[in-house]
């Protein structure tokens, strides 16, 4: 039990577009996802907290308007890389946290390169 | 906020050999301690955790010991294997009780 998915696994996208990210928790419910940005041979570095049916709480330094998170429910919540560039190219992964005993699960990541 | 040192940065082993890697914190509000697998490439996998009300935890060639007095856990592996190379993250929970905080990670080697 306890499996994250993400979609996509990779995209590769022009500067100036958007770009969504999808996490799931497939087979629990989490009231709270967490999304992270990890550059190569370096730690995770928390961008946002998403709640179900609430706004996100950004980490300092992120910008909102340019990661837009949505958790519209118990299983999905979304990360829009709006207006991408070449510096946001990175490895975005997403947590959900198992409410019963705290423990968060990651998804497998999604690697996004921007042209 | 909660600050998480990991060490060593890199680590390398004979297979058979254990391995040991130490992480310290500074909240001492802090009560979850997970530690994360990650291979190159994918998601990092919760490979075993411990609660502040215990002071180890062991699941087979894997063990973590906690000290709340100093702040500091440590994972420790035994006999170990060429799949068990991965970069290993130490983590805690934040202040806010939600987010974790991870440490930079250790990339363990272990040649055959």
């Amino acid at each position: 039990g306890a499996v994250v998915s993400q979609h996509p696994s990779w995209v590769i996208c022009k500067s100036g577009t958007s770009v969504k990210i999808e996490c799931r928790s497939l087979d629990f419910q989490a009231t709270t996802m967490f999304w992270y940005r990890q550059f190569p041979k370096q730690s995770l570095m928390l961008m946002a907290t998403s709640n179900e049916g609430s706004k996100a709480t950004y980490e300092q330094g992120v910008e909102k308007d340019k990661f837009l998170i949505n958790h519209a429910s118990l299983t999905l919540s979304t990360l829009t890389v709006t207006s991408a560039h070449p510096e946001d190219s990175s490895f975005y992964i997403c947590s959900a946290r198992w409410t019963r005993l705290n423990e968060q699960f990651f998804g497998p990541g999604t690697r996004l390169t921007v042209l | 906020g909660e600050n998480v040192e990991q060490h060593p940065s890199t680590l390398s082993v004979q297979e058979g050999d254990s391995a040991v890697i130490k992480c310290t914190y500074s909240d001492s509000a802090s009560n979850y301690f997970p530690w994360y697998k990650q291979e190159l490439g994918k998601g990092p996998q919760l490979i075993i955790d411990i609660r502040s009300n215990v002071g180890e935890k062991k699941d087979q060639r894997i063990a973590v010991t906690l000290n709340k007095t100093a702040k500091h856990f440590s994972l420790h592996i035994t006999e170990t294997q060429p799949e068990d190379s991965a970069v290993y993250f130490c983590a805690v929970i934040s202040q806010a009780g939600t987010a974790l905080i991870f440490g930079k990670g250790t990339t363990l080697s272990v040649s055959s």
